[in-house]
């Protein structure tokens, strides 16, 4: 049973940039949160989705959007990119009716 | 909202002494608080959870109380092994898996052979 996949394993890009972050969700889950980790912090929650809606969201602005697929795999999508999105992006899945998270290996977003 | 605070930020025992972690939660609401372990490079996994129903609850050398009056909530790690060593986070929630979790800044857990 495949866990939580997330690619790229790491990206560099450039202050202004746009970039792209994919998950595929565990087996089974329907929900698909994503939080962003600065280095030495604890996840942030960034936003939710189920059922191909945005269903919460945390305290990021607008530059940070989102997608959900039939499948439920989801995107991560980050504009005008700053030297403070440097961070370690990571997913989680989980059932909706349930209560475990679970994480994926993380993308670790580079800005310079 | 809800804020999480964890302490100490650093831990370190020798390899077999036990380890506790201590967090404090403020939102009443909270029902449900899972710990992970993340080790260097890798993603949270989740190692134990406990929520608002139940005091305490095992998992081999793991274990979590929570204390409801308190609000506060910690995770005891007894016969400590060098492989134990990692940054654990504490998190809290009010609905589990169809809500946000929210997290405490982390424990580095050094465990010394």
């Amino acid at each position: 049973d495949a866990g939580v996949t997330q690619s790229p394993t790491h990206l560099i890009k450039t202050r202004g940039q746009q970039v792209t972050l994919r998950c595929s969700p565990k087996s089974g889950h329907d929900t698909v949160s994503w939080y962003q980790q600065a280095l030495g912090q604890g996840p942030q929650f960034i936003f939710q989705y189920y059922e191909e809606e945005e269903r919460q969201r945390g305290n990021f602005p607008d530059r940070f959007s989102g997608h959900q697929f039939p499948n439920y795999s989801s995107e991560l999508n980050v504009n005008a990119l700053l030297l403070g999105d440097s961070a370690l992006y990571l997913c989680a899945s989980s059932l909706e009716i349930t209560y475990e998270q679970y994480f994926g290996p993380g993308t670790r977003l580079t800005v310079t | 909202g809800e804020n999480v605070e964890q302490h100490p930020s650093t831990l370190s025992v020798q390899e077999g002494d036990s380890a506790v972690i201590k967090c404090t939660y403020s939102d009443s609401a909270s029902n449900y608080f899972p710990w992970y372990k993340q080790e260097l490079g890798k993603g949270p996994q989740l190692i134990i959870d406990i929520r608002s129903n139940v005091g305490e609850k095992k998992d081999q050398r793991i274990a979590v109380t929570l204390n409801k009056t308190a609000k506060h909530f910690s995770l005891h790690i007894t016969e400590t092994q060098p492989e134990d060593s990692a940054v654990y986070f504490c998190a809290a929630s009010s609905q589990g898996g169809s809500e946000k979790l929210v997290f405490g800044k982390g424990t580095k857990l050094t465990v010394n052979p």
